[in-house]
């Protein structure tokens, strides 16, 4: 079956560190995006990817960086600069609209929790 | 401030009842799509209103846009204990080539007590 995998489900970080959280697809799409979810609040978007090679900054990008050296894969990495890391990450992809047209719905993976440590 | 926002944030009826939930946004658009999420889960695409579209159904979803008033209702009909979940609004106002750039509304946690 098709669908986006997030891993790790849970994850720890300590003070300093770097993390990365990994997000793999096997829908064939082209567009990715990385969401974070604090408690009881809607979902923001960090970053986001329509084609392999090239991202955009979402609207809270800074302390996160991530890659698109692949299509099915947009790893997103949580570094030291982000003082207020603990949240839920969830990770999305859709058909690119220029493809099929504007209106797509995003599908999601099932999320990774990330605390300090 | 979030270009959705949903009311009630919290709901909670008895099995069988309906449960309507309401949104409301910011700017123009090109269509609004509503989401639902268990607890811990990821979010689950329920359905996408365009914006040239004024109802629409899906099995006991039926979903009502009014840009006039830039507002939104996601209504549950006959709802069951399985329906108890968190539900987004989410809008699409980006540019033709800016990929489906979603903005999501807080939510509404809906409880069905059996």
């Amino acid at each position: 079956d098709g669908g986006i995998t997030q891993s790790p489900k849970y994850l720890f970080r300590k003070e300093g560190q770097n993390v990365t959280l990994s997000c793999e697809q096997n829908l064939n799409h082209d567009a990715m995006y990385w969401y974070r979810q604090d408690p009881g609040q809607g979902l923001r978007l960090i970053y986001y990817s329509q084609i392999v090679n090239d991202f955009q900054k979402g609207d809270i990008a800074e302390g996160y960086s991530v890659s698109r050296e692949k299509k099915e894969s947009f790893p997103l990495t949580v570094t030291s600069a982000q003082k207020n890391p603990t949240a839920f990450y969830l990770c999305a992809s859709s058909i690119f609209p220029i493809r099929v047209g504007r209106h797509q719905p995003q599908h999601f993976g099932d999320g990774t929790r990330l605390s300090i440590l | 401030s979030q270009q959705g926002e949903e009311d009630p944030q919290a709901l909670s009826i008895q099995e069988g009842e309906n449960a309507t939930m309401n949104c409301s946004y910011k700017t123009s658009i090109n269509n609004l799509q509503w989401y639902r999420q268990n607890s811990g889960r990821g979010l689950v695409h329920l359905i996408l209103i365009r914006s040239n579209e004024r109802e629409k159904h899906s099995g006991r979803l039926r979903v009502t846009l009014d840009t006039s008033k830039k507002s939104s209702s996601l209504l549950i009909t006959a709802s069951r204990a399985a329906d108890t979940a968190s539900y987004f609004c989410a809008t699409d106002a980006g540019a033709e080539t800016s990929g489906s750039r979603l903005t999501f509304g807080e939510g509404t946690q809906l409880t069905v007590n059996p």
